[in-house]
């Protein structure tokens, strides 16, 4: 069964600083790897979604890159803001089907 | 619609009862996935449907939980009997294709007393 950690479990920074947050997966065999914002009591928000074919993604300040090989993701957020404090949680599906295994995810707070 | 839609977003049950919680997928989204999300906790996976047919019921915790999509379209989450460690938030997400981009609900919080 597809095991997924994320690490850190939480981060706190200042803003405009840039950081990475951290997934790694236990079984390769994926087609592709989500990210998600959660804010809370809030649903999820997909970030990016990379297919396995690709290395990685980009949508405005965010970059996730994907190493299959080596069962990780990295999700780089570039100038952060306050605006971005939320929960990150990584996603991949399970081996052979459809359903996804989520991590726990990285509580973010950026601080003004 | 827009998004995907729940309802309620809050309910309040006591231990015993039974509560149906109500999910709105984007429209034409064929898939369509409920979880379950403890607090502190990533979504954990309960059931899967491809357009009416449950395809996944694997991940629903007792046979207390039913869910159902009879016209491929809304599907409902009912949960009997309801007890304490039911309490968490349900999320409903849909697909346009089972490998695609998935959206979620807002989720719908059930606490039971």
């Amino acid at each position: 069964k597809q095991e997924v950690t994320q690490i850190p479990a939480a981060l706190s920074v200042p803003e405009g600083e840039n950081l990475v947050l951290n997934c790694s997966f236990t079984d390769s065999a994926i087609y592709n790897l989500q990210w998600f914002r959660q804010d809370p009591g809030k649903g999820l928000t997909s970030l990016l979604l990379i297919q396995s074919s690709q290395r990685e993604q980009t949508s405005g300040r965010l970059n996730a890159s994907l190493d299959k090989s080596s069962g990780r993701s990295t999700l780089y957020i570039a100038a952060s803001q306050p605006g971005d404090s939320a929960t990150y949680l990584c996603a991949v599906p399970n081996s052979g089907y459809s359903t996804l295994t989520f991590g726990k995810g990285t509580m973010l707070l950026v601080s003004p | 619609g827009a998004g995907v839609s729940q309802s309620p977003r809050y309910k309040v049950a006591k231990r015993g009862q039974d509560v149906a919680l109500r999910c709105d997928p984007i429209s034409g989204h064929v898939s369509l996935f409920w979880y379950q999300q403890a607090l502190g906790q990533g979504p954990e996976f309960l059931t899967y449907f491809q357009n009416e047919a449950q395809l996944d019921k694997s991940g629903l915790p007792s046979d207390r939980f039913f869910a159902e999509r009879p016209e491929g379209s809304v599907s409902t989450l009912k949960i009997q009997r309801t007890q304490q460690e039911d309490s968490a938030v349900y999320l409903c997400a849909s697909s346009r294709t089972i490998t695609g981009e998935l959206f979620f609900g807002e989720g719908s919080r059930l606490t039971v007393l």
